[in-house]
């Protein structure tokens, strides 16, 4: 168990719709990343937060938005959802502070319809 | 920018050794990990390097060369649960976000 917690596990939705993700990250953590993962395709890292504060911005799309709360647990939030956003969501937390590894919780698997 | 190749596919059979490779180009390079991930879960933590060598841990090592940009991980005495995703990930810049490279498909044979 990584003391990551992600929900839900699974979502099925439809074309057009929105969703929300959640995280909450491992005790001490104060950093949020989010990483996209579909079939044919590794690990796409989206957006990371530091204590409430966005630290860095990959491939995210503008229909995708997240957040960190004062608690520390995170939201991703999809909107206007198309096909090819079906895909293993994940969130990972750590230091913050480079070089300790991060821990990943379970994954959302979204599929859209 | 930043590109992390490894192969796509691997198979090997149990008890022997396999090594896994991995060359990245990127900038703000600061360090490398290793994930093993099993199909549809969550990556863990394997190993770190920041220093041009070899770490070993148990079955698993993983080297790194700074100057050529590779990396390699070596597993041992292989066992069927090692059939899994091995995934290189490069840490850029001091924020501890990584980039991971496509991962590495092991097939473990008896």
């Amino acid at each position: 168990d990584s003391g990551v917690t992600q929900t839900p596990k699974h979502l099925i939705t439809a074309t057009g719709q929105r969703v929300t993700l959640r995280c909450s990250p491992r005790s001490g953590d104060l950093s949020v990343y989010w990483y996209q993962q579909s079939l044919d395709q590794g690990l796409q890292f989206l957006i990371q937060y530091y204590n409430g504060e966005e630290r860095a911005k990959g491939n995210i799309l503008e229909r995708f938005s997240a957040q960190q709360f004062p608690d520390l647990h995170s939201e991703l939030n999809l909107s206007s959802l198309e096909l090819g956003d079906s895909a293993l969501y994940f969130c990972a937390s750590g230091t913050g502070q480079g070089h300790s590894p991060l821990h990943f919780g379970n994954g959302t698997r979204l599929t859209v319809t | 920018g930043q590109n992390i190749d490894q192969p796509t596919e691997m198979t090997a059979t149990e008890g022997a050794i396999v090594q896994i490779n991995c060359t990245y180009q990127t900038s703000g390079f600061n360090g490398l990990f290793w994930y093993q991930q099993h199909a549809g879960e969550a990556p863990t933590f394997l190993s770190y390097n920041v220093l041009d060598g070899l770490e070993e841990k148990g079955r698993f090592s993983s080297f790194l060369s700074r100057s050529k940009g590779y990396s390699y991980l070596l597993l041992k005495e292989l066992q069927m649960k090692d059939s899994a995703s091995y995934l290189c990930a490069v840490l850029s810049g001091n924020t501890g976000k990584l980039i991971f490279g496509q991962g590495t498909t092991l097939q473990v044979k008896p």
